[in-house]
């Protein structure tokens, strides 16, 4: 079975700081998909990154960074320079094969001015 | 605009009832699937389609039903709703064959069961 870890159920910065989300997965597929999801205290679910298996690159977009390593099984998400807006609930999750897509327990990450 | 639908998305009712929530999406995506959010627990995939009459369980598919009888529409049924199915549902649909895209989500129902 697969699995997804998040081991931080909840973090607090204050603006302007760098904040790194961890996620930890299990699998024994070897082509397999990432995902991370956000979560705003609106509800809504909002799609941010989507990284095969085979794709180690690591990825920026904008304040948003990714760093993917199969050697210990993370894909861990950081944010630079922190905002207030980026308050919310941060998923990852793993599709692998054809099974479930499953999603971690969430962070919440609660940014102050 | 491109969207996941759902109805209701507020529902109260009580243990027993039988009831449906509807789930429509425009984009001609193959996969939809349901999912149940708890605090502390995540989201959990309940059940998934892949295509027009082909659904699969998820992790947690007791107490739920799926019918995938067009492309757009994917309603989940529950037959006889318990207090332990209070939670907050939300439906998607997948870009790519297989659900291996992004998810979109449509706006949740949160549903209590009285």
């Amino acid at each position: 079975a697969q699995k997804v870890t998040q081991a931080q159920t909840e973090i607090s910065v204050v603006e302007k700081e760098d904040v790194t989300l961890d996620c930890v997965y299990e699998t024994r597929d070897t082509t397999y998909y990432l995902f991370w999801y956000k979560q705003p205290p609106s509800g809504e679910l909002v799609f941010l990154i989507r990284r095969n298996s085979f794709d180690e690159q690591n990825e920026i977009s904008g304040r948003y960074s990714w760093n993917f390593q199969k050697s210990t099984s993370s894909f861990n998400f950081t944010i630079t320079a922190s905002q207030v807006v980026d308050s919310a609930v941060y998923f990852c999750a793993l599709r692998g094969g054809y099974s479930t897509l499953t999603f971690g327990k969430g962070t919440m990450l609660l940014v102050s001015p | 605009e491109a969207q996941v639908t759902q109805n209701p998305r507020y529902l109260i009712t009580v243990t027993g009832k039988k009831l449906t929530v509807t789930c429509s999406q425009n984009m001609n995506h193959e996969y939809m699937s349901w999912y149940r959010q708890d605090p502390g627990l995540g989201l959990r995939q309940i059940y998934y389609s892949m295509n027009v009459e082909v659904t699969d369980k998820g992790d947690v598919p007791e107490g739920y039903k799926v019918s995938r009888k067009e492309k757009r529409n994917f309603p989940l049924i529950l037959e006889s709703p318990s207090p332990n199915q209070t939670s907050l549902y939300f439906c998607a649909s997948s870009d790519l064959a297989g659900g291996f895209g992004e998810q979109f989500f449509g706006p949740g129902t949160r549903l209590t069961v009285l």
